[in-house]
């Protein structure tokens, strides 16, 4: 059963890049037919937004609201995949999860417990 | 965007009461429709997939309907467990996008 974890700094300082990482175990991240993606919630109990996805053949799918500052990128060897978003803004405070999209890119089960990123000076 | 609207933002219910929570696409997204709960401080969990499937391990009082642009989430006896936020999200197009959330209240 897949798990996966977030990690990587909880504050960032406005027009850096955010970069955080997702670990993840009960299987190969190189697995045909998975997608791994990420979202974030900017309120709690508030708002989902779909970040992007990455699919096992290094496809990549991002939310066009953020293309332009988004990386979503997979690491084989730690079995990790992650984020960069650059020239963040206070807008970019939330929680992001990670999570795994069924093997059609559909639904996202499941889901790692998310972890809070907050952009301030 | 595809917009996903739902209805009620907020609910207040009893423990046995018979919830439906609706939410409704901007345009026709088939089936492609599915239901998350989210309690505090965790993270959503999938109820139901493609509008009416039922996650593994998912009550069976939990129970999904609908096709093109209407669906519902309907709890058949609610139990104390199941007080929570509920969302919707969509996977008809790119960007998937998700309702703003039915915040499900103890009466």
């Amino acid at each position: 059963q897949l798990q996966l974890q977030e990690s990587g700094p909880g504050l960032v300082k406005p027009s850096e890049t955010l970069s955080l990482t997702c670990t993840v175990s009960g299987g190969s991240i190189s697995s045909s037919n998975y997608y791994w993606g990420w979202i974030r919630q900017q309120s709690p109990g508030k708002g989902l937004e779909w970040i992007g996805s990455i699919y096992y053949t290094g496809d990549t799918y991002y939310n066009p609201s953020l293309k332009s500052r988004v990386t979503i990128s997979v690491d084989t060897s730690k079995n990790q995949f992650s984020l960069k978003l650059t020239s963040v803004t206070a807008a970019d405070t939330a929680v992001y999860y990670c999570a795994t999209p069924d093997a059609s890119g559909n639904w996202f089960d499941p889901w790692g417990q998310g972890t809070l990123v907050t952009v301030s000076s | 965007d595809i917009q996903m609207t739902q209805s009620p933002s907020s609910l207040s219910a009893s423990v046995g009461d018979r919830v439906t929570i609706t939410c409704r696409a901007s345009q026709s997204i088939s089936r492609f429709l599915h239901w998350y709960q989210q309690k505090p401080g965790k993270a959503p969990k999938l109820l139901i997939y493609s509008a009416s499937s039922l996650r593994t391990g998912v009550p069976s009082r939990f129970s999904g309907s609908g096709s093109g642009t209407d669906f519902t989430l309907t709890i058949s006896s609610l139990q104390p467990e199941d007080f929570a936020t509920y969302f919707c999200q969509q996977s008809y197009s790119i960007p998937a996008t998700f309702g703003q959330g039915t915040n499900l209240e103890i009466k």
